[in-house]
């Protein structure tokens, strides 16, 4: 199985200031239909996981423009340009391909 | 819009079996690709397995074969995921969360979770 790691594991940030996520896979996340399937989700404190990012740079309908991802090949970053009092919480990287892998997880909590 | 709701809380004993249900609407049920992923107390996800309903088609983590069987029934847009021989390290949150087959897109929408506490 491909192996998904991430970093920092815990980010304190100040308000308004921007953050940056790791996540590096085992192995090349690009499909051989030469989509790569990388996704990041948002874990709010006591709430279900929400999709914000996905195939790398995506943006899913709703999430504010601060958030962007990047990357290629097995390693990937999520962005926050602005880090506001709602990005409070876990985020988790994925890869999309069978069976799917999550990685461990990024705490972001305000310093 | 689709939205998830999911069956309530369960509380087994050690060597049960339980089943999850998922019900979508708001969609095409044929159109969606269904996972089912948990999280046990304090740690992060995990993908236990999926169905794609058009095709009955199931993958599983390996981790979890031979114990988990995901179902979907297309009549009432409604999923089952069922684990069977439990232990305390099943308990957890079970999620499903769905996607669309068109550009294979994965957990789009997620349902609110299903506690499962495994329990002498």
């Amino acid at each position: 199985d491909v192996v998904m790691t991430q970093s920092p594991l815990s980010l304190p940030v100040t308000l308004g200031q921007p953050a940056s996520i790791s996540c590096r896979s085992s192995q090349s996340l690009v499909y051989s239909d030469g989509n790569t399937y990388l996704s990041w989700f948002q874990q709010r404190p006591g709430q279900s996981p929400r999709r914000l990012i996905y195939k790398v740079s995506n943006r899913d309908s709703g999430v504010p423009d601060r958030f962007s991802g990047s990357g290629s090949g097995t390693d990937f970053t999520l962005k926050i340009s602005r880090v506001e009092a709602e990005d409070v919480g876990v985020y988790y990287c994925m890869q999309g391909t069978h069976p799917f892998t999550f990685g461990p997880g990024t705490k972001v909590d305000i310093k | 819009q689709v939205q998830l709701v999911q069956s309530g809380a369960e509380v087994k004993k050690p060597g049960s079996s339980v089943k999850v249900s998922c019900k979508a609407s708001g969609g095409t049920f044929t159109s969606f690709l269904i996972s089912w992923v948990r999280q046990a107390p304090g740690q992060g996800l995990e993908w236990v397995g999926g169905i794609i309903p058009l095709f009955g088609t199931s993958n599983y983590a390996q981790r979890f074969q031979g114990r988990v069987t995901i179902t979907a029934d297309e009549s009432t847009s409604t999923a089952y995921m069922e684990l069977s021989s439990l232990t305390s390290e099943d308990t957890a949150v079970y999620y499903c969360a769905v996607g669309f087959r068109s550009g294979w897109s994965y957990m789009d929408v997620w349902g609110k979770g299903t506690a499962v506490t495994v329990s002498s």
